[in-house]
């Protein structure tokens, strides 16, 4: 079975503060992408990696960072997080060929 | 750039009723069909893909989709709900030239009364 991490299941911060958020995939896939979701607005692509250190901006990338410095691990980084990023944040994997795998979501409250 | 569409943000429903949930996208290319379900509390779970055949496809628990290429229409099906399908479910579209990212729906809240 596919296993996509996610660090934390539930985080609060204050306005301002820079967060981070892990994901680990351990099924070699080349794709790791991370999506927020919020009701009603399905969910909506962030930052997408298609191999180690490289990056692609999704649909609402303003506000948020990312890193790549292995194949199994794709971070999320908030520089300076605001009221509005409070949200549930998805981790996903793939490969071309199969369907995409999620993590359990981190639920993040910016206080 | 694609979007997908999901008609109903709410259904309910009494158990063994038949349920259909619209999907529509919009792009002209070819494209790759997904159904995800997030039953309360877990994650988001692959019901069931189209990437290219008999555009009938079925998935897990008894579910089945169907691809009309003409109406860019990726429709979900089960022919008799239980209590236990009671989710939320996402249609999502992966076009095979941008690469491997998906455009979801807005999501469709399910609740099965029992």
């Amino acid at each position: 079975d596919v296993k996509v991490t996610q660090s934390s299941r539930y985080l609060v911060k204050r306005t301002g503060e820079k967060v981070f958020l892990e994901c680990v995939q351990d099924m070699d896939h080349e794709n790791m992408f991370w999506y927020r979701q919020d009701p009603g607005l399905g969910l909506r692509l962030i930052y997408f990696s298609y191999d180690v250190k490289m990056k692609e901006k999704g649909d609402i990338p303003e506000g948020y960072s990312v890193s790549r410095e292995k194949k199994e691990r794709f971070s999320l980084i908030l520089e300076s997080a605001s009221t509005n990023q409070t949200s549930m944040y998805l981790c996903a994997s793939s490969l071309v060929t199969s369907g995409t795998y999620f993590g359990a979501g981190t639920r993040l409250s910016v206080l | 750039a694609q979007s997908v569409s999901q008609h109903n943000h709410h259904v309910i429903l009494s158990e063994a009723a038949s349920l259909e949930l619209g999907c529509n996208y919009s792009y002209g290319g070819t494209v790759n069909l997904f159904w995800y379900v997030q039953y309360p509390g877990q994650h988001l779970q692959l019901l069931l893909k189209y990437f290219s055949g008999d555009p009938l496809v079925k998935g897990i628990k008894g579910f089945e989709a169907e691809f009309i290429k003409s109406k860019f229409s990726f429709n979900l099906r089960k022919p008799s709900v239980q209590w236990s399908d009671t989710a939320e479910y996402f249609c999502a579209v992966n076009v095979k030239a941008a690469g491997n990212k998906l455009t979801f729906g807005g999501g469709t809240r399910v609740l099965v009364k029992p």
